[in-house]
């Protein structure tokens, strides 16, 4: 069965500091990933998605990036957050007819 | 450029109402259209899907969906309500092909049904 797995569940990082999230799927092959952020009131904000290795598309500006080094693995970086990139993440994966979502990162920039 | 629209932002119910909450896209080619839910707690899952065929659809728990291409809305229904049903709903669209697999949300609709 498949099942992606994204680390860690929370984060608190000061002002200023690099971001990496991690997001690997397994049991699957060649999946679309999605990095998502959810916010109160403004549902589900599709910051990037990849249908293959080292293709990535960016949704919105901002001071985020996002990388799949390898087919299964999808990484949100930031290289100096802000206190505005508090908030949910989310990474999914999608093959066929149906998304799947990993635990989320709440992400606490102070 | 695909998008969702949901209207509803909250929605209160008491136990046993029927419900029916707006979902609007604004794609004009072929879509896939998606209703998730995600229960106080829990991961986002998934509730009904529509790709074609039918235009009504039918889910878990009693939940269904009709799928209006005239309208442009894809509107998600139950006719009573649980307690348990209380949630954030979320619609969703993906237009496949041409190497466009964007899978794009609405804001979503908080619903709480009242005991």
């Amino acid at each position: 069965s498949q099942t992606i797995h994204q680390w860690p569940a929370t984060l608190v990082q000061p002002v200023g500091s690099p971001l990496s999230l991690e997001c690997t799927v397994e049991g699957t092959s060649n999946p679309n990933l999605y990095w998502y952020r959810q916010a109160a009131g403004r549902g589900l904000q599709l910051l990037f998605y990849s249908v293959g290795i080292g293709q990535i598309s960016s949704e919105v500006p901002q001071n985020l990036s996002a990388s799949r080094p390898q087919d299964r693995q999808f990484i949100l970086s930031s290289k100096k957050l802000l206190l505005s990139d508090s908030g949910f993440y989310l990474c999914a994966w999608c093959r066929g007819s149906e998304a799947f979502f990993g635990q989320g990162t709440r992400l606490t920039v102070v | 450029a695909q998008s969702v629209s949901q209207h509803n932002h909250h929605v209160i119910l008491s136990e046993a109402a029927s419900l029916e909450l707006g979902c609007n896209y604004s794609y004009g080619g072929t879509v896939n259209l998606f209703w998730y839910v995600q229960y106080p707690g829990q991961h986002l899952q998934l509730l009904l899907k529509y790709f074609s065929g039918d235009p009504l659809v039918k889910g878990i728990k009693g939940f269904e969906a009709e799928f209006i291409k005239s309208k442009f809305s894809f509107n998600l229904r139950k006719p009573s309500v649980q307690w348990s049903d209380t949630a954030e709903y979320f619609c969703a669209v993906r237009s496949p092909g041409f190497g466009n697999e964007k899978l794009t949300f609405g804001t979503g609709t908080r619903l709480t049904i009242i005991p």
